[in-house]
């Protein structure tokens, strides 16, 4: 059973505007959230992560939002760049226990 | 500094025949995962070392597959025999540990079986 869900596999969005993912995740343990991206032939690498103590985390054009209530997180890039076009995948930890991965949402960004 | 290693990058075998896949994490990384990532899937963990201790191997299919870290360091991932399912990118990761957070991945191996 999937516990981190990632419901849209693809996304384009122009160059300059904000390009929205999203996760959601069934299991209400999990305290560790963490978003990776993935170039083709390339290892997923780490972006940003957040904790449950909080609602939000910023780092430079790449933010996560956490709605705990909903289980459901977010991230925002904002202004999105060809750069940006790559698999982004959502995992999930509880305490110090494995990660769970989403299927991933592809990203194009058209210039 | 050097990422996690992994070979062979690409891997062809006919079914039933045995593979192994190799990974070297970044130094002094003393956590250790070997990830199975199906096609449109994320990847999901087989198994987890500590140091050179398999700490969780729940997900390790244990008929045909064997996982070993001698000394800590490098680990390798055997597949014997292969099956047609097993093709899929196999993916070395490594961490100072799971309360620290973070895992490294290396380039992955991805295996064909026909």
């Amino acid at each position: 059973d999937q516990q981190v869900k990632q419901n849209s596999p693809s996304l384009s969005v122009q160059e300059g505007r904000i390009s929205i993912l999203n996760c959601d995740y069934t299991n209400s343990m999990f305290d560790y959230f963490l978003w990776y991206k993935k170039y083709p032939a390339e290892g997923p690498t780490f972006l940003i992560s957040i904790s449950s103590i909080k609602d939000k985390n910023e780092d430079g054009r790449f933010t996560v939002f956490l709605n705990k209530s909903a289980k459901h997180l977010s991230l925002h890039i904002v202004p999105s760049q060809p750069g940006d076009s790559a698999v982004y995948f959502c995992a999930a930890r509880e305490g110090a226990n494995n990660l769970f991965f989403g299927t991933g949402t592809r990203l194009t960004v058209i210039p | 500094e050097a990422g996690v290693v992994q070979s062979p990058r690409y891997k062809i075998i006919e079914k039933k025949q045995p593979v192994a896949f190799w990974c070297n994490p970044i130094s002094g990384h003393n956590t250790l995962y070997w990830y199975r990532q199906n096609l449109g899937q994320g990847p999901e963990l087989l198994i987890r070392y500590e140091n050179e201790e398999a700490v969780d191997d729940s997900q390790l299919p244990k008929d045909r597959f064997s996982a070993e870290r001698l000394k800590g360091v490098d680990s390798t991932l055997k597949i014997q025999p292969a099956e047609l399912g097993d093709s899929a990118v196999y993916l070395c990761a490594s961490g100072l540990g799971l309360a620290v957070g973070t895992q490294y991945f290396g380039p992955g191996t991805r295996l064909t079986v026909l």
